[in-house]
């Protein structure tokens, strides 16, 4: 239950395109979820985030879109860039827990075809 | 910009030593947090520390792991006596209100 899936592994987008990557959650008590952007030997940087009271997030050309019900949730990149390839992993945390552990997904390795 | 700081960048030491990976959490943060990603894989929970001492720890995180906020500023991961299989990046993050900020990773190679 403490799981989170993400699809797709992998992702092709040519520039200028959407990228469009899926995670999953099972454990209701998850309500931060947010979204993470790694380049190789480097560590996860923080992209954008969004608590469960509300449905879409935009920060610049990234947007998450959240579906409660479904308990699915989602990153759109518009304009994806070729600066844009890098691995992406959701993840999930259940902020009135005792340690907010952050509970990652596998990571879709994105990349961006000038 | 505050970041979260680690050493060294790379460890490279043999099966049964000990190691000492080092982190320096953002300066106003209270939660700190050690995380390791096995190459290829996902990123990984190991342990939470808050308030001078550990507030939760994963499977991985076994008698072999401590961890120890020495003084003001330095957060450690003690690993005792290292196996193979301890072979991967470890990240430190600190969360000040809801996000969590990486370090940049030490790789632990166990050879």
């Amino acid at each position: 239950q403490q799981q989170v899936k993400q699809s797709p592994q992998s992702l092709i987008v040519q520039k200028g395109g959407i990228s469009i990557i899926n995670c999953a959650y099972e454990n209701t008590a998850f309500d931060y979820f947010p979204w993470y952007q790694q380049f190789p030997g480097k560590g996860p940087a923080l992209l954008i985030a969004i608590r469960p009271d509300v449905s879409e997030k935009k920060e610049g050309r990234f947007t998450i879109s959240f579906n409660k019900s479904a308990k699915q949730f989602s990153l759109h990149i518009m304009d994806s860039q070729p600066g844009d390839s890098a691995t992406y992993f959701c993840a999930a945390s259940n902020l009135g827990g005792a340690t907010n552990k952050l509970i990652f997904g596998t990571g879709t390795l994105l990349a961006v075809q000038p | 910009e505050p970041e979260v700081t680690q050493t060294p960048s790379h460890q490279v030491t043999q099966m049964g030593q000990e190691v000492i990976l080092r982190c320096v959490p953002i300066s106003n943060h209270l939660y700190f947090y050690w995380y390791r990603q096995i190459l290829g894989q996902k990123v990984e929970f190991l342990v939470s520390f808050y308030n001078n001492e550990i507030s939760e720890k994963s499977e991985i995180f076994d008698d072999q792991f401590s961890v120890e906020r020495p003084d003001g500023s330095n957060f450690t991961l003690k690993i005792r006596s290292t196996k193979l299989e301890d072979s991967a990046m470890y990240f430190c993050a600190s969360r000040g209100l809801y996000e969590q900020y990486f370090g940049p990773g030490t790789r632990l190679t166990v050879t």
